[in-house]
């Protein structure tokens, strides 16, 4: 039972260029959360998705950054027009709102984007 | 808006010793609140979750308060180990999603 899969793991983008990053939820999950964590700071919520649907995209730049999770394939973060600050691990985690009422995140490896 | 905080120093501690780490949030009044540990590169991984009606839960070593007057949660670890070293970050709820404290650094030495 594979747990939260993100690839790439590392990718590295010049300023100006395109970075997508995808998240593959745990088999039975439904919920999809995008994290970034600056290096020595904590993870802020960007997004989250349900399938075809944005429910709260409150974290998420107004500019540049955008994510989905379409009815087949992984949830994407896309980053358009990157810059140095966008230098950061993205985070995704899962949950499947459990019996309990209460969203447990199982979370992947992170993807590391270097801008350069 | 919403705020978390965590001892911002790193809490070195001797093996065998319990530590205890501190989480602060104002401005909001979570239904119930998580504990989770990061090791260095890697993904968050769940510890705990307590809701607001409980006082305290305990998982083996681990137990964590929370004192919804106080607006406070603490997270011990008893006779600790060295693999217990790590970042545990506290992640109160807010409506849909969790957020994050900064995380306290735990070493724990033999």
């Amino acid at each position: 039972n594979a747990g939260v899969m993100q690839n790439p793991r590392h990718l590295v983008r010049r300023r100006g260029q395109e970075a997508r990053l995808r998240c593959s939820p745990m088999k039975g999950h439904s919920h999809v959360y995008w994290y970034r964590q600056l290096p020595e700071e904590g993870l802020k919520f960007m997004v989250y998705l349900q399938k075809e649907n944005i429910i709260d995209e409150s974290g998420m730049p107004k500019e540049r950054f955008s994510a989905e999770f379409p009815k087949e394939g992984p949830s994407i973060l896309r980053i358009q027009q990157v810059v140095r600050g966008d230098s950061a691990a993205y985070f995704c985690a899962s949950s499947g709102w459990g019996s309990s009422g209460a969203n447990v995140l199982t979370f992947g490896a992170g993807s590391r984007l270097t801008v350069l | 808006s919403q705020k978390i905080e965590q001892n911002s120093e790193a809490l070195n501690i001797q093996e065998g010793k319990t530590a205890t780490l501190t989480c602060n949030y104002t401005n909001y009044s979570p239904a119930y609140l998580q504990w989770y540990r990061q090791d260095p590169g890697r993904g968050p991984v769940f510890l705990l979750l307590i809701r607001e009606n409980e006082k305290e839960k305990r998982k083996e070593r681990l137990k964590v308060t929370f004192d919804t007057t106080l607006k406070q949660s603490l997270f011990h670890i008893t006779a600790s180990q060295p693999a217990d070293s790590a970042t545990y970050l506290c992640a109160p709820v807010d409506g849909n999603k969790l957020v994050f404290g900064a995380g306290t650094i735990l070493r724990v030495k033999s």
